[in-house]
């Protein structure tokens, strides 16, 4: 069946530029969480929606980040002003319910260059 | 300090060997804990969870000590296909994953 989806899968932006990202959650599941993967490092938690509400949007490095959730399924990350310091993978993953027990599936991920 | 510590490696094996991963975390009230297996430019996937009894999945042996705070992943008779980056992951309030850094492991013939 259909995992998560991305998209772009790549982005090159000029510094300054703004950015969009799109994830298409697994059909059916509420929880869906963002994060940033810098090169050699682990995934860092940005953000996490149950349907459309953000409930945690303590991981968002700088109000320069956006995400939103409006109907509860798609979901996009916004990146104004992009930096260099910006330029990582960018990773949505969703689960079935707000259990916490919930296995999380991830997207492939939107590769960010601000150059 | 980061909230889940682990070894980056690398680690170079020959095939059919026995290796052992190791990660520590600093927050005790934490209750759910698992690896998850990362291919060179694709997305993290789980590749077990780690409970205090500790279990086992085929080759791979997953143990849990809440005293120390330390998590150990044993993977036994590596396959050259068991080379992948291997991260430790302790899940967080509202349901968040908090990642090592992940531990690279290369396997060779």
């Amino acid at each position: 069946g259909a995992g998560v989806s991305q998209s772009p899968r790549y982005k090159v932006a000029k510094r300054g530029q703004d950015v969009a990202l799109r994830c298409d959650p697994i059909s059916g599941h509420v929880s869906l969480f963002w994060y940033q993967q810098a090169l050699g490092q682990g995934p860092e938690f940005l953000t996490y929606f149950q349907n459309e509400a953000q409930l945690d949007k303590s991981g968002l490095p700088s109000d320069r980040f956006f995400a939103e959730r409006p109907e509860g399924s798609v979901s996009t990350l916004k990146i104004q002003r992009t930096q260099q310091e910006d330029s990582a993978v960018y990773l949505c993953a969703s689960s079935l319910s707000e259990g916490l027990n919930n296995e999380q599936f991830f997207g492939p991920g939107t590769r960010l260059t601000v150059l | 300090r980061k909230e889940v510590e682990q070894d980056p490696g690398p680690f170079n094996v020959p095939e059919g060997a026995t290796v052992a991963f190791n990660c520590t975390y600093s927050n005790s009230a934490s209750q759910s804990f698992f690896w998850y297996r990362q291919d060179c430019r694709k997305e993290p996937k789980l590749l077990m969870s780690v409970y205090s009894s500790g279990n086992e999945d085929g080759r791979f042996t997953a143990q849990l000590n809440r005293a120390s705070q330390y998590i150990s992943l044993l993977i036994r008779d590596s396959k050259l296909s068991d080379s992948a980056t291997y991260l430790c992951v302790v899940r967080g309030n509202t349901g968040k994953l908090i990642f090592g850094q992940g531990t690279t492991l290369q396997v060779k013939p």
